[in-house]
């Protein structure tokens, strides 16, 4: 059964910086494209990023309201994912979920861990 | 950037009646590129269909997708309680790579 569970999430404020982590199992970490997608509260759904499988060159990819700001890690060693959030503002107040990524879709999600940014 | 656009905004049913939502996009999406996802309160999203038509692993049949170029459908032909959810749909492209509608909400009539 595949598996992700994020953590990590938590109050910072503005301007701070954050390091989410995304533990993967039940496939192949090493194999897998992963992204993050994040959910205001009561609102829709924002892709964030996306990390190719090292064996596709390792590539990373951003949304345009994070880019330079947000990076995305992995470690497959120890099948984990990250999304180190620096800068941060009100507006990346959000759950963040980590997501694998399937051909053009995002086939199997965590929980989520919520960030908020507040002063 | 591609823009999809979902309808109605909220579609109020019973049990056992059709729903159907619509995904629009501003312009022309590979039939490829066109995903469905579910989402229940306090849950994550799950994907239902992928390739505008194909259901995800474990998804019951009631679930079909449908459409090409810019105009999508999802449909469940006899609704169920647990049906009752908000949906998006979600296309990728070069740039952002995933867009996602801003989501239908299927409520209990």
């Amino acid at each position: 059964e595949v598996q992700l569970v994020e953590s990590g999430g938590g109050l910072v404020k503005p301007g701070g910086s954050l390091r989410l982590s995304c533990a993967g199992s039940g496939f192949t970490f090493s194999n897998a494209w992963m992204s993050w997608v994040r959910q205001a509260p009561g609102k829709g759904l924002e892709w964030v990023g996306r990390v190719k499988s090292k064996a596709d060159g390792g590539a990373t990819d951003y949304a345009a309201p994070v880019k330079g700001r947000f990076t995305i890690s992995r470690d497959d060693s120890r099948n984990t994912l990250y999304l180190q959030m620096n800068s941060l503002k009100t507006e990346d107040t959000a759950m963040y979920y980590c997501t694998t990524n399937h051909l053009w879709h995002l086939r199997y999600w965590g929980q989520g861990t919520l960030v908020t940014v507040s002063s | 950037e591609i823009v999809l656009t979902q309808s109605p905004g909220t579609l109020s049913l019973s049990p056992g009646e059709r729903a159907t939502l619509s995904c629009r996009a501003s312009q022309s999406v590979s039939s490829s590129y066109l995903a469905w996802y579910q989402q229940k309160p306090g849950q994550a999203p799950r994907l239902l269909i992928y390739g505008a038509s194909s259901r995800a692993t474990g998804i019951p049949d009631r679930f079909s997708g449908s459409g090409s170029g810019t105009d999508f459908t999802l449909t469940i032909s006899r609704l169920e309680p647990e049906d009752f959810a908000v949906y998006y749909c979600q296309q990728y492209d070069s740039s952002p790579m995933y867009t996602f509608g801003q989501g239908t909400k299927l409520e209990i009539k």
